[in-house]
């Protein structure tokens, strides 16, 4: 069973701090990584992908990848109310017959206090 | 870019009609579709993938003939809900896959802004 583990939270931090959300996975052979984001009641919406290990930065967000370890994580510089969210990792696991799925993580819920 | 949009967005109907939920990729062609059902705080269900022009893979216990998937071109997906009852009231969400380099195994799904189903 190949799996994505989140911690659900929620995690609270205050509004400019830096939120750190973490992901591992079981499948060592996954190539590529995904973050979205899904406010309540809404689909969800990507955010970052990353297939290299190490940093990728984009505006205020930072996606790391760490293969060997098996860990993906999401940091939000000067996170804003607006960040509030389920923040959603996903892997992407082959399925058989030269097909690749997303498995999601459950989320953890971000919570933004002003 | 990488757009999927949904119709219609939400949707009530009474118990035993059938419902069609329309799903496209406006500015790419997507390798894959895949629909997706939540509840409410609940994560996000995989129901079936859909390759264009073949028939579709449901995900076990999800029934193939009651939730009917047709994928007509590389931009549009169908999902049918048929014969519905009010426990198939649902968040319903469409996900198209882009190519973004030559390699399966990196392509990026793109999700639809979802269709709200209530069931009377």
């Amino acid at each position: 069973q190949k799996e994505v583990e989140q911690n659900s939270g929620p995690l609270s931090v205050p509004e400019g701090a830096i939120a750190s959300l973490n992901c591992t996975y079981s499948d060592r052979g996954s190539q590529s990584f995904f973050w979205y984001r899904q406010y309540s009641g809404k689909s969800p919406e990507l955010i970052m992908f990353i297939y290299s290990n190490g940093d990728k930065e984009d505006g205020r967000f930072t996606a790391q990848l760490n293969k060997a370890s098996q860990y993906v994580s999401l940091l939000i510089r000067d996170s804003q109310p607006s960040d509030s969210a389920t923040y959603l990792c996903a892997v992407n696991t082959y399925s058989g017959a030269g097909s690749y799925q997303l498995t999601f993580g459950k989320g953890t819920k971000l919570s933004v206090i002003p | 870019g990488a757009v999927v949009s949904q119709h219609p967005s939400w949707v009530i109907c009474k118990s035993g009609t059938s419902v069609k939920i329309e799903c496209r990729s406006l500015d790419f062609q997507a390798t894959t579709m895949f629909w997706y059902r939540q509840f409410p705080k609940q994560s996000l269900m995989l129901m079936a993938t859909s390759n264009e022009g073949s028939k579709a893979t449901y995900e076990q216990g999800v029934e193939k003939d009651k939730f009917l998937i047709n994928h007509a071109s590389l931009t549009l997906s169908t999902l049918t809900v048929t014969s519905a009852h009010p426990e198939d009231s649902s968040f319903y969400i469409c996900s198209a896959r882009r190519r973004t380099s030559g390699v399966l195994s990196t392509d990026t799904q793109y999700f639809g802004p979802g269709t709200r189903l209530t069931v009377l």
